[in-house]
């Protein structure tokens, strides 16, 4: 299941935009998804969507259509999203993971965003 | 459509066992799910696959005190000889019909 390793901590002003990154090591990061998913303070696991790093196909939810990108490098092993136009419900812990398909099987350690005015 | 549903709290005491329950709409009793843990502060991690037949596989390192079975639409999480480590959220998750990610809202354990 590997190990993913993510970037850290953003603050941005509202209407920016964050690029958080997902460095993946210990296993074939074209054989798994990757998945993001993201916690605002003191509330459940919220899904994005996922990227299949061997095509670079997507899926998102929709309530992120049209604000979410995922994106790949393969040559790094390195997944990453990047969401526009924030606001301060934004602001959560966002994670990664992988997945064979759509069982999450290993996290990484999150990245804090936090949207200010 | 499908919805995930979980208890918001449980409780029971150190050195005890605990059920969790997962139950997923009527019609969807045919898909598996994964249980993760969240304890305080940390990153979720991954407990379980369950299947609607009730065999389970586990993750590495996920200590035999923990299993899963099934019953029609709803998916359990047994933990036994409960620890204090064992404190934390449990998140029940699966996939819709439309290749997306479901999660349970998270059922908060307390070991008393």
């Amino acid at each position: 299941q590997g190990q993913l390793v993510q970037s850290g901590t953003e603050v941005k002003m509202s209407g920016a935009s964050v690029k958080v990154s997902c460095k993946a090591s210990g296993y074939s990061f074209t054989g798994y998804y990757i998945h993001w998913v993201r916690q605002a303070p003191g509330q459940g696991l919220e899904w994005m969507g996922w990227l299949n790093p061997k095509s670079g196909g997507t899926k998102y939810a929709q309530k992120f259509q049209g604000r979410v990108t995922m994106s790949r490098d393969t040559s790094t092993s390195t997944g990453y999203m990047e969401l526009s136009r924030l606001t301060s419900d934004d602001t959560a812990i966002y994670y990664c993971a992988n997945a064979p398909w759509w069982e999450l099987t290993s996290w990484g350690q999150g990245t804090l965003v936090t949207v200010s005015s | 459509q499908l919805v995930v549903t979980q208890s918001p709290s449980a409780s029971a005491s150190l050195g005890a066992s605990v059920k969790l329950t997962c139950t997923l709409t009527s019609g969807h009793s045919s898909y598996a799910i994964v249980w993760h843990q969240q304890q305080p502060e940390k990153a979720p991690r991954f407990l379980m696959k369950v299947k609607a037949d009730g065999s389970h596989t586990k993750g590495d390192g996920i200590p035999d005190r923990f299993s899963g079975s099934s019953s029609g639409a709803e998916r359990f999480l047994t933990i036994s000889s409960l620890q204090s480590e064992d404190e934390a959220v449990y998140y029940c998750q699966t996939w819709g019909s439309d290749v997306s990610v479901l999660f349970g809202g998270g059922t908060k354990l307390a070991v008393l």
